[in-house]
Parts: structure tokens; sequence; C-alpha cells
């Protein structure tokens, strides 16, 4: 198996632009997981999905970010407008259980200018 | 409010040093804890941790919980510096959310 496949790999956009992060999941895993991760503030993790159904989104930020799982294979997070705070590493992962160990994909770098 | 807390912050030892890299919780209706390595990209799966006192070992790497205390310690014996990486430790809940709660890491390197 290839593994949580993201892309783009790295991003750079300037303020007010859309943003989507791409995530295809291990194939079988019931469960996605969307994380951002910063310097200060660590690991969070954003939203997570159960076959394709949004679970808890509590993390997510604000209004401006958005997540969508239309299918058992893609998954994405769009982030519109876009703001320089935005800037971090953004994982994905999958499990085949809640419970089970996440595998994570290699996260898109996010630079908003 | 949940907390997951690592110390310490970073460390650097050389090749041979045996680390101990610590990770307290605060976290309600607690179900396991989870060790994580992180070099360069994504953070890869080291230990899961659930009954106190059990010690999980790996090679150089061991790890055990102690859910009274509310800490969990990983130890490195005899370092080499492909573990120079961050260390992440985990909280996982039950109560219907599978939802993980990091600490920010310690960051380890080890120099030849």
């Amino acid at each position: 198996d290839a593994g949580v496949i993201q892309s783009p790999r790295h991003e750079v956009t300037e303020m007010g632009q859309e943003v989507t992060l791409r995530c295809k999941p291990i194939s079988g895993h019931d469960y996605l997981f969307w994380y951002r991760q910063t310097m200060m503030r660590g690991l969070e993790l954003l939203i997570y999905f159960n076959n394709n159904v949004p679970i808890d989104d509590s993390g997510m930020p604000e209004d401006r970010f958005s997540a969508k799982m239309p299918n058992a294979s893609f998954s994405t997070l769009k982030i519109q407008p876009s703001e320089p705070r935005d800037s971090a590493v953004y994982f994905c992962a999958s499990s085949p259980f809640g419970e089970e160990t996440q595998y994570f994909g290699p996260g898109t770098r996010l630079l908003v200018l | 409010e949940d907390k997951v807390v690592q110390s310490p912050l970073s460390l650097v030892v050389h090749e041979g040093d045996t680390v101990t890299l610590n990770c307290s919780y605060e976290v309600t209706n607690f179900r396991s804890l989870l060790w994580y390595k992180q070099e360069k990209k994504a953070p890869t799966f080291l230990f899961m941790l659930t009954s106190s006192g059990i010690e999980k070992k790996s090679g150089r790497l061991s790890s055990i919980l102690d859910k009274k205390e509310l800490f969990s310690i990983l130890n490195i014996t005899a370092t080499q510096t492909g573990d120079s990486a961050i260390y992440l430790c985990a909280v996982a809940k039950t109560s219907g959310t599978y939802k993980y709660i990091f600490g920010t890491g310690t960051r380890l390197k080890v120099l030849a």
C-alpha cells in the first residue's frame, strides 16, 4: 500500500486566496483525520471523519476552514480566504478503527504571504 | 481543558547516552497514550500504552505508563544519530470521540 497520500506537498499563496489540500487515506481505513502543526501550538486535530461522515469538527479554527469527504478514498480541506496565520504543515492521517494507531501522510507545507 | 505536556522541550546528547523523555497529561476519559517519532516528515508510530505499569519495548526504545500519577516516559538507550527527531506524545480519549490530544513534542538531537 502506498500509505496516506497528500497533495500538494508545498503550497505558497497570497493572503485572501483559496487553498485546497487533498488527501487519499489508506484503502480500508474507516477514519480520516486532518491535523495542523505549528511551532507554537504543536499538532492540533482539526476534524475527523468516520465512514465519510464528519464526527468531530471542534478543532476547526473558524468558518474560513471547511472539510469534505465525498467518498472513502478522498478528502479535502479548504481555506477560504487564507490568512498568514494559517501558515503551517497540514497532515492527514487515517486509521482502520478510531482507537488504533493513526498513519500519517507526508503533510502539506502551507505558506500564506 | 485537556492538556498534554512534554518535557524537556529539547535535548542534545552524544551518541551512546541514555535519554528519558517525559509526558504528563490531564485528560478526561483517558483511553490510551501513544508515542510517535517525527523526523523530517510525518509522525510515525512507536508505542501505544493502555495499562499502567506494563513496559512496552522495541529495541533500544521502551516506554511505561503510570495512570495514577498521569504520566509516561520514553527511554532511549545507547542513542544513535538516527534517533534525532521530535518525539510526540498523544492521549486518546474515549466517550464517543477518537480525538487524540498531542503534546508539543521533545526535540532530540544526538551528536556523533
